[in-house]
């Protein structure tokens, strides 16, 4: 069974620009949600979404945006960069949106802004 | 591959050696508890997780204890080996709330 993935591995962007970043959950799975990894920190809960609609969103601007397609994939959208939104942006689907299932993260996105 | 938390705290271990990662939660009203295990370039991998009427609960090297009067959760590791070298996170979540919500991360280190 594939596991989660995310596209691209690494994204460079510069401050100003928008950036896109892709993630496919394993199949199945209903429930995605996006992180944001900073170096030195842990992870920052950015968005959940469930059955194409967003369930709750962590303490971010609403520059982070994203959606969720009806095959469960979901995009992250950041707009306006800052250098500050450099992270890896990670990725999870679980089984269930109840919040008491395991999640399953992908490998990640870098994102480098300039 | 990168590597994750340059400054986190460090737990070094000789290999062979039980390991134990302590985690502090604040949300009393938690009823869910994962331990996570992250490798240099890697995504998060799930250890073991623990529901809020048990408090302990047993894996394959792995035990979580959890402990709710002061919010407390641990992680031992018996046997570490040179392969359990990453950063560990705990993570914590209420269900009606539908988020989960991560600690700093430990890093653990294998002597060899």
């Amino acid at each position: 069974e594939a596991g989660v993935t995310q596209s691209p591995t690494h994204l460079i962007k510069t401050r100003g620009q928008q950036a896109t970043l892709r993630c496919s959950p394993i199949s199945g799975h209903t429930s995605v949600y996006w992180y944001q990894q900073a170096l030195g920190l842990g992870l920052q809960f950015l968005l959940w979404y469930d059955e194409g609609e967003e369930r709750n969103r962590g303490n971010f601007p609403p520059r982070f945006s994203g959606r969720q397609f009806p095959n469960y994939s979901s995009e992250l959208n950041v707009n306006a960069l800052e250098l500050e939104d450099s992270a890896l942006y990670l990725c999870a689907s679980s089984l269930e949106s109840t919040g008491t299932y395991e999640q399953y993260f992908g490998p990640g996105t870098r994102l480098t802004v300039t | 591959g990168e590597s994750v938390g340059l400054h986190l705290p460090t737990l070094s271990v000789q290999e062979g050696d039980n390991s134990i990662i302590n985690c502090a939660y604040s949300n009393s009203a938690s009823d869910y508890f994962i331990w996570y295990k992250q490798e240099s370039g890697k995504g998060p991998q799930f250890i073991i997780d623990i529901r809020s009427n048990m408090d302990k609960r047993q894996g394959q090297r792995v035990t979580v204890l959890l402990n709710k009067t002061v919010k407390h959760l641990s992680l031992q590791i018996a046997a570490t080996q040179p392969g359990d070298s990453a950063v560990y996170f705990c993570a914590d979540s209420y269900s009606g709330t539908y988020k989960y919500i991560f600690g700093t991360g430990t890093r653990l280190k294998v002597l060899a």
